[in-house]
């Protein structure tokens, strides 16, 4: 049972480049989200899914585009990197109601 | 979702309980107490949460107080590998966002 699984784990992109950042679960998982952590800021949500085909907007979604077209899989797009966009990306997902979400191991990404 | 207070940082002796402190003055009756921790480069990790009630697991104990202003996260027998960012997190069973804040850098010494 792998969990949460990112890919990739490290990234440089050059400004202007564009990437897709995937996040697998196998634990059939309604909810999903990803996260990015910048140093002293703690962790911001992105976007988030309550189930295959539907997506919506967190605290800190400019610059950034998800789909869900499975349940197991959540994907994370950066149109056109920009260095503002550097950081940690986690993934995490969970059951619906008040049960704890599991996170990945994160993707470190910068951008020149 | 309710704000959380914690102490920056704390020190403890690996062997010794480990006891997190986290005010959350402005709960309301269906937020719950949720706690995770980030050890260095690592994705956060889910230790425990309840509503109401002490709650206890392989990992730690929650205690909050009877007027469910404040909670302590108990770590009975503190390791090295227990060294990490902990997080007190207030959320609504209709939420989807965690408020990680800035946490409780616990360091386990020798």
């Amino acid at each position: 049972n792998a969990g949460v699984t990112q890919t990739p784990k490290f990234r440089v992109l050059k400004t202007g480049q564009s990437m897709t950042l995937l996040c697998a679960q196998d634990m059939n998982h309604e909810y999903m989200y990803w996260y990015r952590q910048d140093p002293g800021m703690g962790l911001r949500l992105i976007h988030y899914s309550v189930g295959e085909g539907t997506t919506a907007k967190g605290e800190v979604p400019d610059g950034y585009n998800v789909s869900r077209l499975k349940k197991q899989n959540f994907l994370l797009g950066l149109e056109s990197a920009a260095p503002s966009q550097t950081s940690v990306y986690f993934c995490a997902s969970s059951l619906p109601g008040t049960r704890g979400y599991t996170f990945g191991s994160g993707t470190r990404l910068t951008v020149v | 979702d309710a704000k959380t207070t914690q102490p920056t940082s704390m020190d403890c002796a690996e062997g010794r309980a480990a006891n997190l402190p986290c005010n959350h003055s402005t709960i309301s009756g269906n937020e719950y107490v949720y706690w995770y921790r980030q050890i260095h480069s690592q994705g956060p990790q889910y230790i425990i949460h309840g509503l109401k009630n002490n709650e206890t697991n392989e990992m730690a104990s929650l205690i909050i107080t009877e007027d469910r202003k404040s909670s302590t996260l108990i770590l009975p027998h503190a390791t090295l590998r227990d060294t990490a960012v902990y997080y007190c997190i207030v959320r609504g069973n209709s939420g989807y966002a965690l408020n990680f804040g800035k946490g409780t850098s616990l360091l386990v010494t020798p």
